[in-house]
């Protein structure tokens, strides 16, 4: 059964900590991409990723940052979280073409305090 | 603007009932469609997609799509309770392999 794995379901930061949230997927997809899903605003594209070293903003960059040294790995890193980046975060990942849907990863609910 | 439009309801219908859930999208380049299904504290599924103009059917599931309305919808039939979940509809435009989503239908199937 293909996968996306995020590392954490639940987490807890302090504001001003700097935060790590990891995805890796198993499918040898190309593209890999970060959303953060807040009620009422739907799913919002922070990054994503077309291939390995590679990465581009989506609507709401601010305050994050991405790596992705590996194919199957893309981390998103919030430099110094803030109460307003509590939210559920959402890693897919996708193969190159006509939009074969992208797969989700359980998502990692943060909490930042 | 927003290029993915649906209707944030809640829609309520009856167990056993056809629930009707509808989407509008304004890029005429959009090339398929993708329908997820999301329960609540979870991430979404994906459930349809469709990249013809007709309907598609999958089990009770039918996905419909109308490129010279530009819109799609998705029908379920003998609507269960455990259908209760929010519905979203995405678009693929092919140019930077995006999908754009629209903010979800919460679907509510009542006993």
């Amino acid at each position: 059964d293909v996968k996306v794995t995020q590392s954490s379901r639940y987490l807890v930061k302090r504001t001003g900590e700097k935060v790590f949230l990891e995805c890796v997927q198993d499918m040898d997809h190309e593209n890999m991409f970060w959303y953060r899903q807040d009620p009422g605003l739907g799913l919002r594209l922070i990054y994503f990723s077309y291939d390995v070293k590679m990465k581009e903003k989506g609507d709401i960059p601010e305050g994050y940052s991405v790596s992705r040294e590996k194919k199957e790995r893309f981390s998103l890193i919030l430099e110094s979280a803030s109460t307003n980046q509590t939210s559920m975060y959402l890693c897919a990942s996708s193969v190159t073409g006509n939009g074969s849907g992208y797969t989700f990863g359980s998502g990692t609910r943060l909490t930042v305090v | 603007q927003k290029e993915v439009e649906q209707n944030s309801g809640p829609l309520s219908v009856p167990e056993g009932a056809i629930a009707s859930l509808n989407c509008t999208y304004s890029d005429r380049g959009s090339q398929s469609f993708f329908w997820y299904r999301q329960y609540s504290g979870k991430s979404p599924e994906l459930i349809m997609f469709i990249y013809s103009n007709g309907d598609k059917e999958d089990g009770r599931f039918t996905a419909q799509l109308n490129k010279a309305s530009q819109y799609v919808s998705l029908l379920i039939r003998d609507s269960q309770p455990s259908d209760s979940a929010t519905y979203l509809c995405a678009a693929f435009t092919g140019g930077g392999n995006k999908l754009t989503f629209g903010t979800g239908t919460q679907l509510k199937v009542e006993l």
